[in-house]
């Protein structure tokens, strides 16, 4: 166990659909990192919140928005689902001063 | 924008070759990370190299970063069964942002 909790670990749902996933980062990690790797691909950098803000962002969609809250758990909600957006989206959280990402398990979305 | 090419983005070998993957990067890194991820499993970080010309070794494994710091690698010695999965490079550029390499994929022939 990583300490960094994804819920839900597998998802199934049709095309046009919303759904969003959770995470919750490592106790004392402000920093929350969202990526999404499709089957046998590299890591896609998505999005990156400090402390309940937005730091940094990658190749997000319009149609996927994120936030972190108050709490420093974070959502990543995934709008309009395409069949190409079947993939693993991971969460990994870093303390304040830390270089190293601890990654959850993962969250395996398919949409049929 | 910046970029880490990672190559082979595949190896084959017998249990006991020799593992090697190679990762390079556009413009001179900060530091370089190396992650694990086992089939059906999440990334794991395994080490961190900050120095230019820098070598570290965990057990059979030793990463190196170049003098450059562009450039860094993993061999694997005498690969085994637990070494299979996908070890990836992750670059700090200049805005402190991580670049990650596409991931070398460690398949041990049976």
């Amino acid at each position: 166990d990583s300490g960094v909790t994804q819920t839900p670990k597998h998802l199934i749902t049709a095309t046009g659909q919303r759904v969003t996933l959770r995470c919750s980062p490592r106790s004392g990690d402000l920093s929350v990192y969202w990526y999404q790797q499709s089957l046998d691909q590299g890591l896609q950098f998505l999005i990156q919140y400090y402390n309940g803000e937005e730091r940094a962002k990658g190749n997000i969609l319009e149609r996927f928005s994120a936030q972190q809250f108050p709490d420093l758990h974070s959502e990543l909600n995934l709008s309009s689902l395409e069949l190409g957006d079947s993939a693993l989206y991971f969460c990994a959280s870093t303390s304040s001063g830390a270089n190293v990402l601890t990654f959850g398990a993962g969250s395996r979305l398919t949409v049929l | 924008g910046q970029q880490v090419m990672q190559i082979p983005q595949y190896q084959h070998v017998q249990e006991g070759e020799d593992f090697t993957t190679y990762c390079n990067s556009s413009t001179t890194l900060s530091n370089i990370q190396w992650y694990k991820q086992r089939p059906g499993g999440h990334p794991v970080f395994l080490i961190q190299l900050v120095k230019s010309g820098e070598v570290k070794k965990q057990k059979r494994l030793t990463f190196q970063f170049g003098e450059a710091k562009k450039n860094s690698s993993l061999h694997i010695t005498a690969t085994q069964t637990t070494d299979v999965g996908t070890y990836f490079c992750a670059g700090r550029g200049s805005n402190y942002q991580l670049i990650w390499g596409a991931g070398t994929k460690l398949i041990i022939k049976p």
